[in-house]
């Protein structure tokens, strides 16, 4: 499976700023979603990360609060835009592999976002 | 409207006592449904996917099965480094690669 990084590991942010987390995997992958974990909540996907054209966002997710950049096959970043205490989560990066396992979703270690 | 339910919400268990956790989900033309396993603070560490009813897997004291509209995980002899979340989620044939999470089963195992 890909190993797949993220930075920040954690943050801790004043409301009306905004945090770019970046998602970077050891090989290519077809695939790159970004997942939010609220507290205690399961994961609820904000969109896919399509490498040279626009994300594609689920419903209740909008490109202004959480603009997504893939400019290639191994590397995305999320932004979280005007951020408010409600943003408070952890941000999680998944990937589809190339080869192998094409089927399957691979998590990144996550960013834990702390508003205040 | 595809969805996964986890059951139970928690499960306390003693270490070597067996049991299973349940995942029922409701999706149209299932491609795919997998099983995570989260530890706190880190991201879903995957497990196993199944396909077509009938299927099993089974990864050390873990072991999946899958019928029409259910899923089990069962966990033989845990250990307390057994005690995570546990995540179902499916994939719909029709859906792309959208995954469905169910909101996952708390397994605390006791020594």
């Amino acid at each position: 499976s890909a190993v797949i990084s993220q930075k920040p590991s954690r943050d801790i942010c004043q409301r009306g700023t905004s945090l770019t987390i970046q998602c970077q995997v050891d090989s290519q992958v077809t695939m790159m979603f970004w997942y939010r974990q609220q507290p205690g909540q399961s994961l609820t996907l904000i969109a896919t990360a399509n490498q040279g054209s626009e994300a594609t966002y689920e419903s209740g997710f909008v490109i202004d609060k959480f603009p997504i950049s893939r400019p290639n096959l191994t590397f995305s970043t999320l932004t979280v835009s005007n951020m408010s205490p409600e943003d408070s989560s952890i941000y999680l990066c998944s990937v589809v592999p190339r080869t192998g396992a094409t089927d399957t979703q691979y998590f990144g270690p996550g960013t834990r976002l702390t508003v205040l | 409207e595809d969805q996964v339910t986890q059951s139970p919400e928690a499960l306390r268990l003693q270490e070597g006592e067996s049991s299973s956790l349940n995942c029922s989900y409701t999706v149209s033309g299932l491609r795919g449904l997998f099983w995570y396993r989260q530890d706190p603070g880190k991201g879903p560490e995957f497990l196993f996917t199944l396909y077509s009813a009938g299927e099993e897997k089974e990864k050390e004291r873990l072991k999946a099965t899958l019928t029409k509209k259910e899923s089990f995980l069962h966990i033989t002899a845990p250990k307390p480094e057994d005690s995570a979340t546990y995540l179902c989620a499916v994939q719909a044939s029709t859906g792309g690669f959208k995954t469905i999470f169910g909101a996952g089963t708390r397994l605390f195992v006791k020594a």
